[in-house]
Protein backbone atom coordinates (compact mmCIF):
# COMPACT_ATOMS: atom_id res chain seq x y z
CA UNK A 1 0.00 0.00 0.00
CA UNK A 2 1.00 3.62 -0.19
CA UNK A 3 2.17 5.53 3.23
CA UNK A 4 -0.28 8.22 3.62
CA UNK A 5 0.04 10.04 7.10
CA UNK A 6 -2.45 12.78 8.45
CA UNK A 7 -3.16 13.68 12.42
CA UNK A 8 -6.00 11.46 13.45
CA UNK A 9 -7.89 14.96 15.60
CA UNK A 10 -7.74 18.25 15.93
CA UNK A 11 -9.66 21.01 17.18
CA UNK A 12 -10.03 24.82 16.84
CA UNK A 13 -12.07 27.64 17.74
CA UNK A 14 -14.90 29.47 15.12
CA UNK A 15 -13.38 31.75 12.83
CA UNK A 16 -9.47 30.49 13.66
CA UNK A 17 -7.71 29.10 10.80
CA UNK A 18 -6.24 25.06 10.76
CA UNK A 19 -4.05 23.91 8.38
CA UNK A 20 -4.39 19.81 8.19
CA UNK A 21 -1.01 18.03 7.44
CA UNK A 22 -0.72 15.08 4.87
CA UNK A 23 2.23 13.75 3.89
CA UNK A 24 3.07 10.60 1.48
CA UNK A 25 5.37 8.26 -0.38
CA UNK A 26 4.64 6.91 -3.71
CA UNK A 27 5.42 6.04 -7.00
CA UNK A 28 3.91 7.74 -10.11
CA UNK A 29 1.99 10.10 -7.91
CA UNK A 30 -0.22 11.69 -9.86
CA UNK A 31 -2.76 14.21 -8.03
CA UNK A 32 -3.74 14.08 -4.66
CA UNK A 33 -7.23 15.15 -3.44
CA UNK A 34 -8.67 16.41 -0.30
CA UNK A 35 -12.74 15.17 0.74
CA UNK A 36 -14.71 16.33 3.79
CA UNK A 37 -16.83 13.68 5.01
CA UNK A 38 -19.30 14.29 7.86
CA UNK A 39 -20.20 12.03 10.43
CA UNK A 40 -22.82 9.12 8.55
CA UNK A 41 -22.68 11.02 5.25
CA UNK A 42 -20.35 10.13 2.26
CA UNK A 43 -17.23 11.80 1.23
CA UNK A 44 -17.37 14.94 -0.35
CA UNK A 45 -14.26 16.38 -2.83
CA UNK A 46 -13.15 19.79 -1.78
CA UNK A 47 -9.91 20.08 -3.59
CA UNK A 48 -7.40 18.34 -5.92
CA UNK A 49 -3.61 19.53 -6.81
CA UNK A 50 -1.26 18.39 -9.02
CA UNK A 51 1.17 20.44 -9.66
CA UNK A 52 2.81 22.34 -6.77
CA UNK A 53 1.73 25.35 -5.09
CA UNK A 54 -1.20 26.64 -3.71
CA UNK A 55 -4.96 25.95 -5.09
CA UNK A 56 -7.72 28.26 -3.38
CA UNK A 57 -11.36 27.73 -3.20
CA UNK A 58 -13.41 30.29 -1.26
CA UNK A 59 -12.25 29.66 2.76
CA UNK A 60 -10.47 26.23 1.63
CA UNK A 61 -6.86 26.23 -0.03
CA UNK A 62 -4.62 23.57 -0.50
CA UNK A 63 -1.22 23.08 -1.16
CA UNK A 64 1.09 20.70 -2.49
CA UNK A 65 5.00 19.76 -2.43
CA UNK A 66 5.95 16.89 -4.91
CA UNK A 67 9.20 16.93 -4.29
CA UNK A 68 8.57 16.79 -0.14
CA UNK A 69 5.68 14.08 -0.32
CA UNK A 70 3.60 16.89 1.31
CA UNK A 71 0.20 18.52 1.34
CA UNK A 72 -2.03 20.71 3.31
CA UNK A 73 -6.03 21.91 3.45
CA UNK A 74 -6.15 25.19 5.16
CA UNK A 75 -9.14 26.29 6.63
CA UNK A 76 -10.21 30.21 7.18
CA UNK A 77 -12.71 31.52 9.12
CA UNK A 78 -13.92 28.05 10.48
CA UNK A 79 -17.30 27.81 10.99
CA UNK A 80 -19.08 24.77 13.88
CA UNK A 81 -20.35 23.16 10.19
CA UNK A 82 -16.37 22.74 9.64
CA UNK A 83 -16.85 19.91 12.21
CA UNK A 84 -16.22 16.83 10.09
CA UNK A 85 -13.35 14.23 8.65
CA UNK A 86 -11.28 15.56 6.09
CA UNK A 87 -9.77 12.58 4.09
CA UNK A 88 -6.23 12.99 1.85
CA UNK A 89 -6.00 10.32 -0.99
CA UNK A 90 -3.72 10.06 -3.22
CA UNK A 91 -3.77 9.27 -6.57
CA UNK A 92 -1.22 6.82 -9.00
CA UNK A 93 -0.84 7.44 -12.60
CA UNK A 94 -0.85 3.14 -13.11
CA UNK A 95 -4.16 2.87 -11.26
CA UNK A 96 -7.09 3.11 -13.23
CA UNK A 97 -8.41 5.97 -11.29
CA UNK A 98 -8.03 4.06 -7.93
CA UNK A 99 -6.86 6.43 -4.90
CA UNK A 100 -5.38 5.57 -2.12
CA UNK A 101 -7.18 7.12 1.32
CA UNK A 102 -5.36 8.22 5.12
CA UNK A 103 -7.23 7.61 8.12
CA UNK A 104 -8.70 11.12 7.97
CA UNK A 105 -8.36 13.45 10.71
CA UNK A 106 -11.37 14.59 12.54
CA UNK A 107 -11.77 18.65 12.99
CA UNK A 108 -13.55 19.59 15.93
CA UNK A 109 -14.55 23.28 15.81
CA UNK A 110 -15.99 24.84 18.81
CA UNK A 111 -18.09 27.88 19.20
CA UNK B 1 -25.11 16.23 -11.37
CA UNK B 2 -23.58 13.10 -10.82
CA UNK B 3 -25.93 10.51 -8.79
CA UNK B 4 -24.75 7.44 -7.32
CA UNK B 5 -27.09 5.40 -5.24
CA UNK B 6 -26.99 2.45 -2.99
CA UNK B 7 -29.69 -0.08 -2.39
CA UNK B 8 -30.11 0.39 0.98
CA UNK B 9 -28.87 2.98 4.05
CA UNK B 10 -28.96 0.30 6.88
CA UNK B 11 -28.99 -3.42 6.58
CA UNK B 12 -29.66 -5.88 9.38
CA UNK B 13 -28.34 -9.84 8.27
CA UNK B 14 -27.25 -13.08 10.06
CA UNK B 15 -23.87 -14.86 9.85
CA UNK B 16 -23.82 -17.00 7.38
CA UNK B 17 -26.11 -15.15 5.35
CA UNK B 18 -25.71 -14.05 1.40
CA UNK B 19 -25.73 -10.18 1.23
CA UNK B 20 -25.74 -8.14 -2.06
CA UNK B 21 -25.20 -4.58 -1.99
CA UNK B 22 -26.14 -2.98 -5.00
CA UNK B 23 -24.83 0.58 -6.27
CA UNK B 24 -25.91 2.77 -9.44
CA UNK B 25 -24.44 5.64 -11.14
CA UNK B 26 -26.12 7.36 -13.65
CA UNK B 27 -22.96 9.22 -15.38
CA UNK B 28 -21.85 6.53 -17.72
CA UNK B 29 -18.68 6.34 -15.39
CA UNK B 30 -16.32 3.12 -16.14
CA UNK B 31 -14.40 2.90 -12.97
CA UNK B 32 -16.08 1.99 -10.02
CA UNK B 33 -15.44 1.14 -6.71
CA UNK B 34 -16.20 -0.76 -3.33
CA UNK B 35 -14.87 0.58 0.03
CA UNK B 36 -15.74 -0.08 3.93
CA UNK B 37 -14.75 2.50 6.44
CA UNK B 38 -14.25 1.44 10.12
CA UNK B 39 -13.51 3.86 12.87
CA UNK B 40 -9.98 4.47 13.21
CA UNK B 41 -9.12 2.41 9.59
CA UNK B 42 -9.79 4.99 7.33
CA UNK B 43 -11.49 3.66 3.88
CA UNK B 44 -9.81 0.40 2.17
CA UNK B 45 -10.71 -0.54 -1.15
CA UNK B 46 -12.34 -3.90 -1.25
CA UNK B 47 -12.73 -4.47 -5.29
CA UNK B 48 -12.68 -1.86 -8.21
CA UNK B 49 -13.74 -2.14 -12.02
CA UNK B 50 -12.71 -0.44 -14.72
CA UNK B 51 -14.96 -1.51 -17.16
CA UNK B 52 -18.12 -4.08 -17.74
CA UNK B 53 -17.29 -8.11 -16.32
CA UNK B 54 -13.82 -6.34 -15.21
CA UNK B 55 -12.80 -6.70 -11.93
CA UNK B 56 -9.47 -5.96 -9.65
CA UNK B 57 -8.81 -6.71 -6.38
CA UNK B 58 -7.92 -3.94 -3.87
CA UNK B 59 -7.01 -4.11 -0.09
CA UNK B 60 -9.15 -6.49 1.62
CA UNK B 61 -10.88 -8.61 -0.79
CA UNK B 62 -11.26 -11.80 1.24
CA UNK B 63 -14.79 -12.31 2.04
CA UNK B 64 -16.39 -10.56 -0.81
CA UNK B 65 -16.50 -10.85 -4.56
CA UNK B 66 -18.08 -8.26 -6.92
CA UNK B 67 -20.28 -8.55 -10.21
CA UNK B 68 -19.93 -5.73 -13.19
CA UNK B 69 -23.30 -6.98 -15.24
CA UNK B 70 -23.71 -3.50 -16.91
CA UNK B 71 -21.61 -0.40 -16.77
CA UNK B 72 -23.98 1.85 -14.75
CA UNK B 73 -24.34 -1.26 -11.73
CA UNK B 74 -21.54 -2.79 -9.26
CA UNK B 75 -22.54 -5.11 -6.77
CA UNK B 76 -20.80 -6.24 -3.71
CA UNK B 77 -21.24 -10.14 -2.61
CA UNK B 78 -20.85 -11.70 1.19
CA UNK B 79 -21.10 -14.80 0.10
CA UNK B 80 -21.59 -15.84 3.88
CA UNK B 81 -21.53 -12.28 6.21
CA UNK B 82 -19.47 -12.42 9.17
CA UNK B 83 -20.00 -10.28 12.19
CA UNK B 84 -16.22 -9.10 11.24
CA UNK B 85 -18.01 -7.50 7.96
CA UNK B 86 -20.44 -5.17 10.31
CA UNK B 87 -19.24 -2.05 8.75
CA UNK B 88 -20.29 1.00 6.54
CA UNK B 89 -19.78 0.19 2.64
CA UNK B 90 -18.97 3.24 0.21
CA UNK B 91 -19.24 3.00 -3.21
CA UNK B 92 -17.98 5.24 -5.69
CA UNK B 93 -17.38 6.00 -9.36
CA UNK B 94 -15.45 8.02 -11.62
CA UNK B 95 -14.70 8.22 -15.56
CA UNK B 96 -11.25 7.48 -17.34
CA UNK B 97 -8.59 8.95 -15.47
CA UNK B 98 -9.08 12.70 -17.03
CA UNK B 99 -6.75 15.76 -15.31
CA UNK B 100 -9.38 16.37 -12.32
CA UNK B 101 -11.74 13.82 -12.14
CA UNK B 102 -12.53 12.94 -8.91
CA UNK B 103 -14.04 9.58 -7.43
CA UNK B 104 -18.32 10.46 -6.76
CA UNK B 105 -19.71 8.57 -3.36
CA UNK B 106 -22.95 7.18 -3.28
CA UNK B 107 -24.80 7.69 0.09
CA UNK B 108 -23.09 4.44 2.35
CA UNK B 109 -25.16 1.55 3.59
CA UNK B 110 -24.66 0.50 7.37
CA UNK B 111 -24.78 -2.49 7.50
CA UNK B 112 -24.78 -4.88 10.45
CA UNK B 113 -24.22 -8.78 10.52
CA UNK B 114 -25.46 -10.25 14.19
Amino acid sequence: GQNIDQPTEMTATEGAIVQINCTYQTSGFNGLFWYQQHAGEAPTFLSYNVLDGLEEKGRFSSFLSRSKGYSYLLLKELQMKDSASYLCAVRRGSTLGRLYFGRGTQLTVWP
Amino acid sequence: DVKVTQSSRYLVKRTGEKVFLECVQDMDHENMFWYRQDPGLGLRLIYFSYDVKMKEKGDIPEGYSVSREKKERFSLILESASTNQTSMYLCASTPPQGAQETQYFGPGTRLLVL
